[in-house]
């Protein structure tokens, strides 16, 4: 069975730093890039990050921009999704998705992340 | 950036067929979209890529009531024959070297 599985969230002070897995199965994960999208409660999806097939390239949305990272371990076939100085507007729930070409991307089911004091 | 535009809301009578509309940004109409489904509660669930010129790729048991087509800047989603288990929020995603993009979103209410 094709899955994604995300794992590591749970609740965070402000400030704080939280490190989001997915793990990957039933594909070859060296050939996907891999994304991180959330969803703050109530509201729609916003894309987060992505990384290439070999882990060489990484974007990120401006929100997050030089307080997350996102990476990868193709022999693990997991991607993760550091974050660091936690903001009340993050709690969300993070979702892991795969992604190749024309093939049909893959979600997980996701991950909430809580920033409260 | 690309921006994509969506109604808010839409509604369908149980066996009517709907049609939901993603308005791709002043010069980005050639982009290809994905549209994901989220019913209440639920993780979103992938439906097709769509390029716009009539190439689409489906999700695997996606029924073909589920279909897409285009119009210049606009992709749309047709389901025929809807069903109440199709309300839900549905989503269009583009995406270029620099970014990924989504709609916000279209719930869908089944009358």
């Amino acid at each position: 069975e094709v899955q994604v599985v995300e794992s590591g969230g749970g609740l965070v002070q402000p400030g704080g730093s939280l490190r989001l897995s997915c793990a990957a199965s039933g594909f070859t994960f060296s050939n996907y890039w891999m994304h991180w999208v959330r969803q703050a409660p109530g509201k729609g999806l916003v894309w987060v990050s992505r990384v290439n097939e070999d882990g060489t390239i990484t974007t990120y949305a401006d929100s997050v921009k030089g307080r997350f990272t996102v990476s990868r371990d193709n022999a693990k076939s997991t991607v993760y999704l550091q974050l660091n100085s936690l903001r009340v507007d993050d709690t969300a729930v993070y979702y892991c998705v795969a992604d190749r070409g024309w093939e049909p991307k893959v979600w997980g089911q996701g991950t909430l992340v809580t920033v409260s004091s | 950036q690309p921006v994509l535009t969506q109604s808010s809301s839409a509604s369908a009578s149980l066996g009517s067929s709907v049609r939901l509309t993603c308005t791709l940004s002043s010069g980005h109409s050639s982009y290809i979209i994905a549209w994901h489904q989220q019913q209440p509660g639920k993780a979103p669930r992938y439906l097709m890529k769509f390029d716009g010129s009539g190439g689409y790729k489906k999700g695997s048991g996606l029924p073909e009531r589920f279909s897409g087509s285009s119009s210049g800047p606009d992709r749309y989603l047709t389901i025929s024959h809807v069903q109440s288990e199709d309300e839900a929020d549905y989503y269009c995603e583009t995406w270029d070297t620099k970014t990924q993009v989504f709609g916000g979103g279209t719930k869908l209410t089944v009358l």
